[in-house]
C-alpha cells in the first residue's frame, strides 16, 4: 500500500464554520507533512510532525491547527478562515529525517473553497 | 529568495517531440533532486530523482541531466505524449532534511 488518502476530496465552508482535513496512511511512514497550494503554484510547507510530535510549524495562522493522534492518521482543524485561504490542501508522508527519506508520498488533495 | 528557479513556466510540444525544463539552485548543501509530476486535481507523484554523484538518470522516457559545477539540473522527456501534460516540479532537498524547496513548476502541453 503506498497510498495516502485524503478526505475529503472537496470542501466548501463559511468563514465562521469549524472544519477537519484528515489524512491517512499505511505505509510506516514516521514522518507526515500538510501542505497548501494555490493555483499555478508549487506546494508551500504548513506543518511537519515526526514521530507524532510537531517539529516544524512555517508560521501558519492560528486558525489552522494540525493534530496526529498516531502514526498513520494526520488532522488538520480549520476555524474562522479567510477566503485567501481557499487552496488545495496535501498531505503528504515519508520516512523520518535521520534515514533515507528521499520519497515524500503525496496524497490527492482537499480542494478547500472558503466563501 | 527563491531558492529554486525553474523555467520555462510554460512549455507547448508535439507528439513525439523532446520536452526539455530546467532548473538551478543556490544553495550547495542540496544533495537530492527529485522531479515531481501534478495533474490537474491530484497530489504531485514522484517522476524521477537524482543525487549529485551522477551526472545523468533515466527511467524510461525520463531523463534528469545534473551538472554540479554549474548547479543546474534538467528533465528531458523524449518522445512525449499527450499523457505527459501536466505541471512539473523540480525540487531540492538538504541531506538528512526532510524539507523539499519546490522550483515555481512548469506547465507542459503535449499537443497531439
Amino acid at each position: 500500500d503506498t497510498e495516502v488518502t485524503q478526505t475529503p476530496k472537496h470542501l466548501v465552508m463559511g468563514m465562521t464554520n469549524k472544519k477537519s482535513l484528515k489524512c491517512e496512511q499505511h505505509m510506516g511512514h514516521r514522518a507526515m507533512y500538510w501542505y497548501k497550494q494555490k493555483a499555478k503554484k508549487p506546494p508551500e510547507l504548513m506543518f511537519v510532525y515526526s514521530y507524532e510530535k510537531l517539529s516544524i510549524n512555517e508560521s501558519v495562522p492560528s486558525r489552522f491547527s494540525p493534530e496526529c493522534p498516531n502514526s498513520s492518521l494526520l488532522n488538520l482543524h480549520l476555524h474562522a478562515l479567510q477566503p485567501e485561504d481557499s487552496a488545495l490542501y496535501l498531505c503528504a508522508s515519508s520516512r523520518p529525517p535521520g534515514q533515507p527519506n528521499e520519497k515524500l508520498f503525496f496524497g490527492s488533495g482537499t480542494q478547500l473553497s472558503v466563501l | 529568495q527563491q531558492q529554486v528557479k525553474q523555467s520555462p513556466q510554460s512549455l507547448i510540444v508535439q507528439k513525439g517531440g523532446i520536452s526539455i525544463i530546467n532548473c538551478a539552485y543556490e544553495n550547495t548543501a542540496f544533495d537530492y533532486f527529485p522531479w515531481y509530476q501534478q495533474f490537474p486535481g491530484k497530489g504531485p507523484a514522484l517522476l524521477i530523482a537524482i543525487r549529485p554523484d551522477v551526472s545523468e538518470k533515466k527511467e524510461g522516457r525520463f531523463t534528469i541531466s545534473f551538472n554540479k559545477s554549474a548547479k543546474q539540473f534538467s528533465l528531458h522527456i523524449m518522445d512525449s505524449q499527450p499523457g505527459d501534460s501536466a505541471t512539473y516540479f523540480c525540487a531540492a532537498m538538504e541531506n538528512a532534511g526532510n524539507m523539499l524547496t519546490f522550483g515555481g513548476g512548469t506547465r507542459l502541453m503535449v499537443k497531439p
